[in-house]
């Protein structure tokens, strides 16, 4: 098993729609979770931060995390053309750590 | 520089020679970070460096595979005669030390043994 698992997709939504990306871990040692999004031929880009259990909003992107379940989510509002892109959950344990990727969701965000 | 710099951005290798791949960080940051990236694959981490020293080397597949870094700067990832199972995108980042966010990445070298 994989530390860290998501769906590859490819997912495909019209444009203005609500997307869900998830992604589940198996080390409960992971505190600081991460987002990030990669459009082609270009490294990933940090979106998103948190520590610990509990929400974060920033623009149309919220981030949530439930370390009780293991399981963290970033939704999109409103999405755009733009936002068509693989997006990568990531985690460490401490601030010190090696971050660990997921394998990255594909999304196409379809005018 | 403004961000991190990788070089060069696509490389095209017989199989069997060796490579360099070089990684510019942004100025001031302590923190280098190598990771792979293959196809329908997630980035698998090499080695991490602290100044010049590498406390984590323990995502390096095999022993053709070295980094290092010098005056706490750029690093070069060296890897020894290349087989096709090495073609991927290898991606540099850096940070600040005593930052808890993430890495700030390079646009990666895209490595293709043939």
């Amino acid at each position: 098993q994989k530390e860290v698992e998501q769906d590859p997709g490819p997912l495909s939504v019209p444009e203005g729609a609500i997307v869900s990306l998830n992604c589940t871990y198996s080390n409960s040692a992971f505190q600081y979770f991460m987002w990030y999004r990669q459009y082609s031929r270009k490294g990933p880009e940090l979106l998103m931060y948190t520590y610990s259990s509990g929400n974060k909003e920033d623009g149309r992107f919220t981030a949530q995390v439930d370390k009780s379940s293991k399981y963290i989510s970033l939704f999109i509002r409103d999405s755009q053309p733009s936002d068509s892109a693989t997006y990568l959950c990531a985690m460490k344990k401490t601030s010190y750590d090696k971050v660990i990727f997921g394998p990255g969701t594909s999304l196409s965000v379809i005018p | 520089g403004a961000g991190v710099s990788q070089s060069p951005s696509n490389k095209v290798t017989e199989k069997g020679k060796d490579v360099e791949l070089r990684c510019d960080p942004i100025s001031g940051h302590t923190a280098l970070y190598w990771y792979r990236q293959s196809l329908g694959q997630g980035l698998e981490f090499l080695i991490y460096f602290q100044g010049n020293s590498a406390p984590d080397k323990s995502g390096l597949p095999s022993d053709r595979f070295s980094a290092e870094r010098t005056g706490g700067s750029v690093s070069t990832l060296t890897i020894q005669r290349t087989q096709q199972e090495d073609s991927a995108v290898y991606l540099c980042a850096s940070s600040l030390e005593n930052l808890n966010y993430g890495y700030t990445f390079g646009s990666g070298t895209r490595l293709t043994v043939v």
